[in-house]
């Protein structure tokens, strides 16, 4: 079965250091993969996708990821946190035939001013 | 663009009463939408996949009676949680298919905060 891990609930840095969020998935063919960000009780907003070609992808708000098929990864980076970025990370995989969204835990990012 | 609303953001209810959430795609028409439910501090479980004009499809475990799903235009879906338990109170996120850049992506509500007392 399809399925998407992401190893830390929690994480904490500093403002301005670097960021890194892990997602690991399981999906017997080629995934398509996205990361979202869910603020305070409020919906879920794209960050970026990897549907095919080149394994880094850009997204919004300066973060980027990149798709490993070795290691069954999409790790989620940015070079420098603000504040502003204290939120709830989800990774997903789309499954089902290609309509279903399958998510992993979240990782709950907090920014130390 | 691709704007998903939700109706009510927040509402509380008594136990035994049903309630009522709206979901609606404000700016594109989207024939296929889903239903999600989060309990705190865990991640979005799929409840059901709402196609206009057809039945909904509900996941493994998800009562169908319990949680009608309607899907009566291309803009609109709702789903009513009938007899409301306790068990029930859980924040609803919605979400509408539009046809992207890369293929269909997935526009999310921003959620209904449901608390049955």
């Amino acid at each position: 079965a399809q399925s998407v891990t992401q190893p830390d609930i929690h994480i904490t840095v500093s403002e301005g250091a670097s960021l890194e969020l892990r997602c690991n998935y399981s999906y017997g063919a080629t995934p398509y993969l996205f990361w979202y960000v869910q603020s305070p009780g409020q919906g879920l907003q794209l960050l970026l996708k990897y549907f095919s070609g080149d394994t880094l992808v850009q997204g919004i708000k300066g973060f980027e990821a990149e798709f490993k098929r070795s290691q069954s990864s999409f790790n989620l980076r940015k070079p420098s946190v603000h504040w502003s970025d204290a939120a709830e990370y989800f990774c997903a995989v789309l499954t089902g035939g290609g309509n279903k969204l399958t998510f992993g835990t979240g990782t709950q990012l907090k920014v130390e001013l | 663009g691709a704007v998903v609303s939700q109706h009510p953001s927040w509402v509380i209810c008594k136990s035994g009463t049903s309630v009522k959430i709206e979901c609606r795609s404000l700016d594109f028409q989207a024939t296929t939408m889903f239903w999600y439910r989060q309990f705190p501090k865990q991640s979005l479980m799929l409840m059901a996949t709402s196609n206009e004009g057809s039945k909904a499809t509900y996941e493994q475990g998800v009562e169908k009676d319990k949680f009608l799903i309607n899907h009566a235009s291309l803009t609109l879906s709702t789903l009513t949680v009938t007899s409301a338990h306790p068990e029930d109170s859980s924040f609803y996120i919605c979400s509408a298919t539009a046809l992207g850049q890369g293929g269909y992506e997935q526009y999310f509500g921003p959620g209904t905060r449901l608390t049955v007392t």
